[in-house]
């Protein structure tokens, strides 16, 4: 149990274009879900915190208007890269944790790899 | 700013040796300890979540222990088998955090033949 989808795996894309990559959690609803960017040989980096029906809590340093996301239910958390450059390629990846559950560990997707060219 | 360490930053083992790495992290306001394992071209995937100073949780031949008033976990590997290869994470979740969650650098581990 605790599947997270996450959708398209990778994606290359012209710069300006904007990119949607879609987090879905299969079998359990979802309070919070997290997107996170991954630098190459660094770690985890928390962008931003979705929850649903409300507006995604950003962390210092990340643009919101760069990094939309839209959570518009408990299983669907949407980041959109609005007019990607180059410096955007990354691995993008989403998490989420179970509504209801204390302590329940993240649920991850498997990623995107977004290379703007 | 909340600082999440893991040392070392990479490890090679031989098939059969038990190894340990260390997850550090703030002393205050602490909430939880995540372990999550993360091999090549999958998902990670979570080993424990701690909450209680000295907890130790054991999944077969890995366990892990935890000391929240010095703020730091151990996670021990017995045994290591080829498929143990994976980078290790730690993360750490405070009190005030609205289950926000900070990522440690990893721990990557490779165990040789």
């Amino acid at each position: 149990g605790a599947v997270v989808s996450q959708h398209p795996s990778w994606v290359i894309c012209k710069s300006g274009t904007s990119v949607k990559i879609e987090c879905r959690s299969l079998d359990f609803q979802a309070t919070t879900m997290f997107w996170y960017r991954q630098f190459p040989k660094q770690s985890l980096m928390l962008m931003a915190t979705s929850n649903e029906g409300s507006k995604a809590t950003y962390e210092q340093g990340v643009e919101k208007d760069k990094f939309l996301i839209n959570h518009a239910s408990l299983t669907l958390s949407t980041l959109t890269v609005t007019s990607a450059h180059p410096e955007d390629s990354s691995f993008y990846i989403c998490s989420a944790s179970i509504l209801g559950a204390k302590d329940s560990p993240l649920h991850f997707g498997n990623g995107t790899r977004l290379t703007v060219t | 700013i909340l600082n999440v360490e893991q040392s070392p930053q990479s490890l090679h083992v031989q098939e059969g040796d038990s190894t340990n790495f260390t997850c550090s992290f703030p002393s205050s306001n602490f909430y939880a300890l995540h372990w999550y394992r993360w091999e090549t071209a999958k998902s990670p995937e979570a080993l424990f979540v701690m909450t209680l100073n000295g907890d130790e949780k054991k999944k077969g031949r890995i366990s892990a222990t935890l000391n929240t008033k010095e703020g730091y976990s151990y996670l021990y590997i017995k045994g290591s088998q080829p498929e143990d290869s994976a980078t290790y994470l730690c993360a750490f979740k405070w009190r005030t955090s609205y289950d926000k969650v900070i990522f440690g650098p990893g721990t990557s581990l490779s165990v040789i033949p």
